[in-house]
């Protein structure tokens, strides 16, 4: 069974600048999460989707952040503008489960350095 | 405001011994409660689940236990190998089905 495939795995950019990190979860998942790691803590919710609905962006910078699960499958998600402080390792995670968490795999991350 | 605390931080022993990793949170009305393990550059790898039900789960040499009474979870590691150096997170599933993820022990087994 294929895991879920991040991409890119490392990204360099200037502040200001934009970014895009794409994920395929697991098939057949249809929960899919995104999660900003920086060094040191852990994993911090960004955007919940079940299917293609949003289920919690709450925590999600909406100012420079969005994100979307086109046909409930692949997801991308965008940073425009950049700051420093988005320094950080982008994890894509999906589970089985459409009530409650269940068993979550992740992806390898995509980790970005803004400069 | 919901917490989960694990100590130490960092923990390093040598090759062969048992340890425990510990995790404490502040919810006792949890949904479930993983561990996972998250190796240098990579992304996390769960390692069991535990159930509210449930009181431990095994895999291999590893033991997870859950106390909601006291808000404590434990995940014990049989014969330490050098190949088990990572961090371990754990991370419980409140009632409104979101995760809480305590920071993490980093753990190194010495030859």
């Amino acid at each position: 069974e294929a895991g879920v495939a991040q991409s890119p795995r490392y990204k360099i950019i200037e502040k200001r600048q934009s970014v895009a990190f794409w994920c395929n979860p697991i098939s057949g998942h249809a929960t899919l999460y995104w999660y900003q790691q920086i060094l040191g803590q852990g994993p911090k919710l960004l955007i919940q989707f079940q299917n293609n609905g949003v289920v919690d962006d709450s925590q999600l910078p909406k100012d420079r952040f969005s994100a979307e699960r086109l046909k409930g499958v692949d997801s991308t998600l965008k940073i425009q503008p950049a700051k420093l402080e988005d320094s950080a390792v982008y994890l894509c995670a999906s589970s089985w489960g459409a009530g409650g968490t269940g068993e979550l795999f992740f992806g390898e991350g995509s980790r970005l350095t803004v400069l | 405001k919901q917490e989960v605390t694990q100590i130490p931080a960092a923990l390093s022993v040598p090759e062969g011994e048992n340890l425990v990793l510990n995790c404490s949170f502040t919810d006792s009305a949890i949904y479930n409660l993983q561990w996972f393990r998250q190796d240098p550059g990579k992304g996390l790898t769960s390692l069991l689940l535990i159930q509210s039900s449930q009181r431990e789960q095994t895999s291999g040499r590893l033991n997870a236990s859950l106390d909601k009474s006291s808000g404590r979870s434990t995940l014990y590691i049989a014969a330490s190998q050098p190949g088990d150096s990572a961090t371990y997170l754990c991370a419980f599933e409140d009632s409104n089905y979101q995760l809480i993820w305590g920071a993490g022990t980093k753990l190194i087994i010495k030859p």
